[in-house]
């Protein structure tokens, strides 16, 4: 069974102050990875996805095979970041292709 | 503008009474899904869809029926709510290779079972 793990309910920055949302996961193969985020009042929408390899708002993730991990890390937080965010994990099940989330980080960024 | 659509954006209802939220998509996507959000436990997976006619559980699918007769809607029906669906729902559609591909999501309806 394929399972994601945010082990951070909130995570409290100060403005400009590197941030690190942890996020790991398990799964016997090679999964495909995803940090979706959800700003106040609006509807989920990707970030940024592991196959991809690239930086979204000064966000980016490496995979982790050894760790299983997938850390969404910016070198200095904004307050625009302050936002849900949510690991996801993407990989055939059953002989379907099946979704899982983790349970989401709040990243509360102070002034 | 491609998107996907939810009716109704809120909702309040009485145990037992059978409601249906649909699901919309402009994308031509071939995967559709259903979550549920919950303060504390995120997004967990109701029912998804690879193609029309071709649904399956995800890992809450107890108390919710879905119908895929169209590729554009996945409408998500529960058939005798209860209190413990009070919840935030999110529609979302994929293009066909969901591995690689993000999910779109709609704006959420807000269900609340008195």
């Amino acid at each position: 069974a394929q399972r994601v793990t945010q082990p951070e309910k909130l995570l409290s920055v100060f403005k400009g102050a590197p941030v690190e949302l942890k996020c790991n996961y398990s799964y016997s193969g090679s999964p495909e990875l995803f940090w979706y985020v959800q700003y106040s009042r609006q509807r989920l929408q990707l970030l940024l996805r592991h196959i991809s390899r690239e930086s979204i708002k000064g966000f980016t993730a490496d995979l982790n095979k050894g760790e299983t991990s997938f850390h969404l890390k910016k070198p200095f937080a904004q307050e625009e970041d302050s936002a849900m965010y949510y690991c996801a994990l993407s990989a055939l099940s059953g002989g379907y292709q099946k979704v899982t989330f983790g349970t989401g980080t709040k990243l509360q960024v102070i002034p | 503008e491609a998107q996907v659509t939810q009716n109704p954006r809120y909702l309040i209802t009485v145990t037992g009474k059978k409601l249906t939220v649909t699901c919309s998509q402009n994308m031509n996507h071939e995967y559709m899904s259903w979550y549920r959000q919950d303060p504390g436990l995120g997004l967990r997976q109701i029912y998804y869809s690879m193609n029309v006619e071709v649904t399956d559980k995800g890992d809450v699918p107890e108390g919710y029926k879905v119908s895929r007769k169209e590729k554009r809607n996945f409408p998500l029906i529960l058939e005798s709510p209860s209190p413990n669906q009070t919840s935030l729902y999110f529609c979302a559609s994929s293009p066909r290779q969901l591995q690689y591909n993000e999910q779109f999501f709609g704006p959420g309806t807000r269900l609340t079972v008195l």
